[in-house]
C-alpha cells in the first residue's frame, strides 16, 4: 500500500551537532523523494529532492542520502541551529505527495 | 510575488455543518491539491484540481469536494461535518501536476475546528 514512514518520532540533538532523521518508504517504484520542514503554524516547506537514479544529493548544510536496497532514506543537517527546529517529514511523489508521519527535531541549548 | 494563499485562518464548526476553504495558488501555478493534516501526523492528500477537473482523489468520501476555477484558484467544501474532520487543511500549488518535474509550494493552511 501506500506508505512513507519514519523511525523516530522526536530527535533530540546538541546545538552545533549534526542531525539525522530517517525515512522507510514502502512503494519500490517510487521514483522520486522529497524532505519537508513543517514549522508551528506553517505549511510544509520543501528542503531538498533527491531521484532514485541517485544515492546521495547535498544542499546548504542537508546532504539526503537514499538506499533503495532497504527502502530507506534519511537526512543530514549539518550544524543544526536553534531555527532547525520543527517537525521533518519524507514523503514520496508522483503526482500526488504521501507524506510520512513526521520526526519533531529539537534542539538544546 | 504571493506565495499560496488560504483563507480562512482559523474556522469553528458545529457538528452537522457544511464548510468552505479557499486557496489562490501561486503565480504561474495551475494545479492544486488539498491535503488534511490530523494532530501529530503527516498531511494525507484529499484530491487534485487541474484544468478545472478533480484529476486525482485520495482515500477521503464523497463529503469532500472541491472546485477549480478559470483563475486557477480552489474551494474545498466539507458536507455534514464530522468531529473527525478537525484538521489543519493545507493547499499545495504546483505546475502542470507532475510533482516529479516541479516543486510543490504550500500555504499555511486552514485550521478547522468541529465541535
Amino acid at each position: 500500500g501506500e506508505s512513507v514512514g519514519l523511525h523516530l518520532p522526536t530527535l533530540s540533538v546538541q546545538e552545533g551537532d549534526n542531525s539525522i532523521i530517517n525515512c522507510a518508504y514502502s512503494n519500490s517504484a517510487s521514483d522520486y523523494f522529497i524532505w519537508y520542514k513543517q514549522e508551528s503554524g506553517k505549511g510544509p516547506q520543501f528542503i531538498i529532492d533527491i531521484r532514485s537514479n541517485m544515492d546521495k544529493r547535498q544542499g546548504q548544510r542537508v546532504t539526503v542520502l537514499l538506499n533503495k536496497t532497504v527502502k530507506h532514506l534519511s537526512l543530514q543537517i549539518a550544524a543544526t541551529q536553534p531555527g532547525d527546529s520543527a517537525v521533518y517529514f519524507c514523503a514520496e511523489t508522483g503526482d500526488k505527495i504521501i507524506f510520512g508521519k513526521g520526526t519533531r527535531l529539537h534542539i538544546l541549548p | 510575488d504571493a506565495g499560496v494563499t488560504q483563507s480562512p485562518t482559523h474556522l469553528i464548526k458545529t457538528r452537522g455543518q457544511q464548510v468552505t476553504l479557499r486557496c489562490s495558488p501561486k503565480s504561474g501555478h495551475d494545479t492544486v491539491s488539498w491535503y488534511q493534516q490530523a494532530l501529530g501526523q503527516g498531511p494525507q492528500f484529499i484530491f487534485q484540481y487541474y484544468e478545472e477537473e478533480e484529476r486525482q482523489r485520495g482515500n477521503f468520501p464523497d463529503r469532500f469536494s472541491g472546485h477549480q476555477f478559470p483563475n486557477y484558484s480552489s474551494e474545498l467544501n466539507v458536507n455534514a461535518l464530522l468531529l473527525g474532520d478537525s484538521a489543519l487543511y493545507l493547499c499545495a500549488s504546483s505546475f502542470q501536476r507532475v510533482l516529479g518535474n516541479t516543486e510543490a509550494f504550500f500555504g499555511q493552511g486552514t485550521r478547522l475546528t468541529v465541535v
